[in-house]
């Protein structure tokens, strides 16, 4: 079983609706969560970055984190034709060497004008 | 405010062959991370530079060395190329070093393609 798991999608909206994405994990040791948005053939983007539980929103993104039931969420309002893209979760763990993220496998997101 | 760049785009190699891949973090970042993203699946961390020495490793062979030169950039290395290694190469640089925060920026990424 992976560490972190995401629907790979595709995920296919019309514009304007509402995109909801999310990631399960099983390290409680996870302390900082991530949403990345990646376009084809690309670098990842970062787009939203949490600390432990709770909401955090930054224009038509909001990220939630619920470490009780490791699960953690990204919402797109007014989603547009140009956040097509597959998004990617990340987790680290407080502290430790590497800082390294583990990433989900990242859900494809289509959203049809 | 210059962000992540790699260097070269993409590449083609052999079976066998050996590679260097670069990375320029972004200013102000002393710390260098490298992973390896498959078609369609999610970026595998390779390993961590930090202050020029190696602060972590995911479960890569030892033929994936990397370096951090003074100015904080960095060099992945691959030797006795496979074609399981074929795969898009992110360098990401973050702002701390050893500390737990997270946010690692990444740059465009080199597309190696091994035959």
């Amino acid at each position: 079983q992976k560490e972190v798991e995401q629907d790979p999608g595709p995920l296919s909206v019309p514009e304007g609706a509402i995109v909801s994405l999310n990631c399960t994990y099983s390290n409680s040791a996870f302390q900082y969560f991530m949403w990345y948005r990646q376009y084809s053939r690309k670098g990842p983007e970062l787009l939203m970055y949490t600390y432990s539980s709770g909401n955090k929103e930054d224009g038509r993104f909001t990220a939630q984190v619920d470490k009780s039931s490791k699960y953690i969420s990204l919402f797109i309002r007014d989603s547009q034709p140009s956040d097509s893209a597959t998004y990617l979760c990340a987790m680290n763990k407080a502290g430790g060497a590497g800082n390294k993220l583990t990433f989900g496998g990242g859900t494809r997101v289509l959203v049809k004008p | 405010e210059t962000g992540v760049t790699q260097s070269p785009t993409h590449l083609i190699k052999t079976r066998g062959q050996q590679v260097t891949l670069r990375c320029s973090s972004q200013s102000g970042h002393n710390t260098v991370s490298w992973y390896q993203q498959a078609l369609g699946q999610g970026p595998q961390f390779i390993f961590q530079y930090y202050r020029e020495e190696e602060n972590g490793r995911g479960n890569f062979p030892p033929r994936f060395s990397g370096l951090q030169f003074p100015n904080y950039s960095s060099e992945l290395n691959v030797n006795a190329l496979e074609l399981d290694d074929s795969a898009l190469y992110l360098c990401a640089s973050s702002p701390r070093g050893t500390s737990g925060s997270g946010e690692q920026y990444f740059g465009p990424g080199t597309r190696l393609t091994v035959t």
